[in-house]
């Protein structure tokens, strides 16, 4: 199995709203990661969790909190966004931090009014 | 900080040309990967290089690490409508800790 599951799909939320995103994968990989992607734009790192400990966090701004609940399982909670936050979320995993490839989740479509 | 530099924004091509896209480094790689993004997709590896001077062969894509490990190519021979989608090079900096996306070069085949 190689898939990196992500849900939801479409996530619509208020400014004043607390969701959650969530990623899972069951491929054995120890490194997973949270990428924040804008129309045209490359993914852009926010965190990576190694070990199910946080290894960079990419001065992302706190109303983004990552969690890793476990080796399988990775959270992005989410609170008082700005319109500016819309975007794809893009989750990721590698078999460890370093020179492996990453597999992607299908993201999710974040719009925040 | 790492830069990795990516060229050209954007290319349309006529079904059957080639297509290159170079990608370009201000420091040392230890490793470069190529990913591909249809529209409304999301990432997919392809290929990563490693050794300096490096070249890596799928069917009609051709990868091309440089001899300084600071600059590699994608070739599509002969491209194919399925071919279309925006390609990333990813390059991690000796002793690095992340990987960094180029900006991506966006395929337009015309059939």
């Amino acid at each position: 199995d190689t898939e990196v599951t992500q849900t939801p799909k479409h996530l619509v939320m208020g400014m004043t709203n607390k969701k959650s995103l969530k990623c899972e994968q069951h491929m054995g990989h120890r490194a997973m990661y949270w990428y924040k992607q804008k129309a045209k734009k490359p993914p852009e790192l926010m965190f990576v969790y190694s070990y199910e400990k946080l290894s960079i966090n990419e001065s992302v701004p706190s109303r983004f909190s990552p969690e890793c609940p476990n080796s399988s399982l990775l959270n992005l909670h989410l609170h008082a966004l700005q319109p500016e936050d819309s975007a794809l979320y893009l989750c990721a995993s590698s078999q460890s931090e370093g020179d492996y490839e990453q597999y992607f989740g299908p993201g999710t479509r974040l719009t925040v009014t | 900080g790492q830069q990795v530099m990516q060229i050209p924004q954007y290319q349309h091509v006529q079904e059957g040309e080639d297509f290159t896209t170079y990608c370009n480094s201000s420091t040392t790689l230890s490793n470069i990967q190529w990913y591909k993004q249809r529209p409304g997709g999301h990432p997919v590896f392809l290929i990563q290089l490693v050794k300096s001077g490096e070249v890596k062969k799928q069917k009609r894509l051709t990868f091309q690490f440089g001899e300084a490990k600071k600059n590699s190519s994608l070739h599509i021979t002969a491209t194919q409508t399925t071919d279309v989608g925006t390609y990333f090079c990813a390059g991690r900096n000796t002793g690095g800790f992340k990987t960094i996306f180029g900006a991506g070069t966006r395929l337009f085949v015309k059939a």
